[in-house]
C-alpha cells in the first residue's frame, strides 16, 4: 500500500525568505501523480502544484517549485519569497489512477507560518 | 472556476443523531470524496462515487454510508453519531479518472461536533 509521510508537523519562516517541506512516499507502482495543496486559515484547499511522475522536470509555478526525486521517492516544495498569505497546512499527496478507482493518499501535513 | 459547496459550516449534534451532510458541485465533475480530517491524521477518505448511484468504500467507511442521486450531489450520512466522529469533513470533486492528473477541488468543510 502507497505511504506519504511528511516528516516537519510545523516550520516557520521569515517573510520574503524562502522555505522547503519535505515529503517521501512508499509505492512500488511507475506510473502516478504527486500533489501539494494548501489549507489556509479560512479552511478551503486548493492545489499548489502538481508532478507526473513520468516526467523528469520539475514543475514551478510562479514561486512554487517542486524537487522530485524519483529514485528516492522524495516530493519537496520550495516556496521562494515567502508572503503573509503563504501562511496555511500544506499537504503532500500521491495519485494512481485507475478505471473505477480514484485514490489520493494523503499526508499529515505541515503547518507553515510566515513572519512578518 | 469550480465550486464546490458544503450546506454546513458548523454542525453540533446529540450522540445518536441521525446527521446528513450535503455536497454540491457545479462543474459536471464525475468523482466526488467525502474526507475526514483530524489533526495529525491528515485527510482519511471515507468514501468516493464515480458516478452517479455508485459508491465506493474508502479507508474509514464504518459508522458512514453515502447517498448519489444526482451527479452533483453527495450526501455522507452518519446513522447514528457518536462522539468520535466528532471532525471536519471535507468534500472534493474532480473530473473522470481519463483525466489522469485531475486536481480535488474541495469545498469548505463541515466542522461536526457530537456531544
Amino acid at each position: 500500500a502507497q505511504t506519504v509521510t511528511q516528516s516537519q508537523p510545523e516550520m516557520s519562516v521569515q517573510e520574503a525568505e524562502t522555505v522547503t517541506l519535505s515529503c517521501t512516499y512508499d509505492t512500488s507502482e511507475n506510473n502516478y501523480y504527486l500533489f501539494w495543496y494548501k489549507q489556509p486559515p479560512s479552511r478551503q484547499m486548493i492545489l499548489v502544484i502538481r508532478q507526473e511522475a513520468y516526467k523528469q522536470q520539475n514543475a514551478t509555478e510562479n514561486r512554487f517549485s517542486v524537487n522530485f526525486q524519483k529514485a528516492a521517492k522524495s516530493f519537496s516544495l520550495k516556496i521562494s519569497d515567502s508572503q503573509l498569505g503563504d501562511t496555511a497546512m500544506y499537504f503532500c499527496a500521491f495519485m494512481k489512477p485507475r478505471a473505477g478507482t480514484y485514490k489520493y493518499i494523503f499526508g499529515t501535513g505541515t503547518r507553515l507560518k510566515v513572519l512578518a | 472556476d469550480v465550486k464546490v459547496t458544503q450546506s454546513s459550516r458548523y454542525l453540533v449534534k446529540r450522540t445518536g443523531e441521525k446527521v446528513f451532510l450535503e455536497c454540491v458541485q457545479d462543474m459536471d465533475h464525475e468523482n466526488m470524496f467525502w474526507y475526514r480530517q483530524d489533526p495529525g491524521l491528515g485527510l482519511r477518505l471515507i468514501y468516493f462515487s464515480y458516478d452517479v448511484k455508485m459508491k465506493e468504500k474508502g479507508d474509514i467507511p464504518e459508522g458512514y454510508s453515502v447517498s448519489r442521486e444526482k451527479k452533483e450531489r453527495f450526501s455522507l450520512i452518519l446513522e447514528s453519531a457518536s462522539t468520535n466522529q466528532t471532525s471536519m469533513y471535507l468534500c472534493a470533486s474532480s473530473l473522470s479518472w481519463t483525466h489522469d492528473n485531475s486536481p480535488l477541488h474541495f469545498g469548505n468543510g463541515t466542522r461536526l461536533t457530537v456531544t
